[in-house]
C-alpha cells in the first residue's frame, strides 16, 4: 500500500520565521501535489512537481521533489499569519487514485 | 471558467435518518468526479469516484452510496446514518490528463 507521511503534524511559529514541511513515502510517485486548506473550506492546489529534483517557487513558498521521486518538501520563508492552514501533500497511487498525507497544521502567530 | 458547487454547507442529522449531499460542476463536460471524507481536519479518504454518467466506483465498504444521474452532478447518499458517518465531506473534479483536483467548499455532517 502506498502511503504518504507528513511531518511535522503540527507547527506553531512566530511571524517572520522560516519553516519546512516534509512529505515522505517508501514508494515512487510519478508526481506529487501540495494543497493548502483553510478551516471549513476545501483544499486548494498550490503546485504539482513532476520531475525528480524539480524545484518550484510560489512567492515565499519553495517546493522540491526528491531525486528518487519518493519525497517532497515545502519551505516557507518569512512566514506570515496568512500562511496559517492545513498543508496536504498528495500523489497518485498505482490504481490512479489521488491519495493524501495526513497533513501539517501550520499556525503563524503575529 | 469552471466552478464546483456543494451543498448544504452544514448538516445535523439524527442516527438512522437518510442523507443526500449534492455536488455540481459548471463550465466543463465529462469531468471525473470524487467524494472524499476528512476526519478531524486531517487527511482525506477517497470514498467514491466516477468517470461518467452512471459509472460509480467505491473505494471503501461503508454505509454510503453515490450516484451520477447527470454528467456534472454527483450525489452522496445514505439510507440510515450512523454516528461514524460524521465528518467533513468534500466533492472534487478533474479532467483526465490533468494533475490537480478542484474541490468544493465541503459539507460538515454531524450525526447525533
Amino acid at each position: 500500500t502506498q502511503l504518504l507521511e507528513q511531518s511535522p503534524q503540527f507547527l506553531s511559529i512566530q511571524e517572520g520565521e522560516n519553516l519546512t514541511v516534509y512529505c515522505n513515502s517508501s514508494s515512487v510517485f510519478s508526481s506529487l501535489q501540495w494543497y493548502r486548506q483553510e478551516p471549513g473550506e476545501g483544499p486548494v492546489l498550490l503546485v504539482t512537481v513532476v520531475t525528480g529534483g524539480e524545484v518550484k517557487k510560489l512567492k515565499r513558498l519553495t517546493f522540491q521533489f526528491g531525486d528518487a521521486r519518493k519525497d517532497s518538501s515545502l519551505h516557507i520563508t518569512a512566514a506570515q499569519p496568512g500562511d496559517t492552514g492545513l498543508y496536504l501533500c498528495a500523489g497518485y497511487n498505482q490504481g490512479g487514485k489521488l491519495i493524501f498525507g495526513q497533513g501539517t497544521e501550520l499556525s503563524v502567530k503575529p | 471558467s469552471q466552478t464546483i458547487h456543494q451543498w448544504p454547507a452544514t448538516l445535523v442529522q439524527p442516527v438512522g435518518s437518510p442523507l443526500s449531499l449534492e455536488c455540481t460542476v459548471e463550465g466543463t463536460s465529462n469531468p471525473n468526479l470524487y467524494w472524499y471524507r476528512q476526519a478531524a481536519g486531517r487527511g482525506l479518504q477517497l470514498l467514491f469516484y466516477s468517470v461518467g454518467i452512471g459509472q460509480i466506483s467505491s473505494e471503501v465498504p461503508q454505509n454510503l452510496s453515490a450516484s451520477r444521474p447527470q454528467d456534472r452532478q454527483f450525489i452522496l447518499s445514505s439510507k440510515k446514518l450512523l454516528l461514524s458517518d460524521s465528518g467533513f465531506y468534500l466533492c472534487a473534479w478533474t479532467r483526465t490528463g490533468f494533475y490537480g483536483y478542484t474541490f468544493g467548499s465541503g459539507t460538515r455532517l454531524t450525526v447525533v
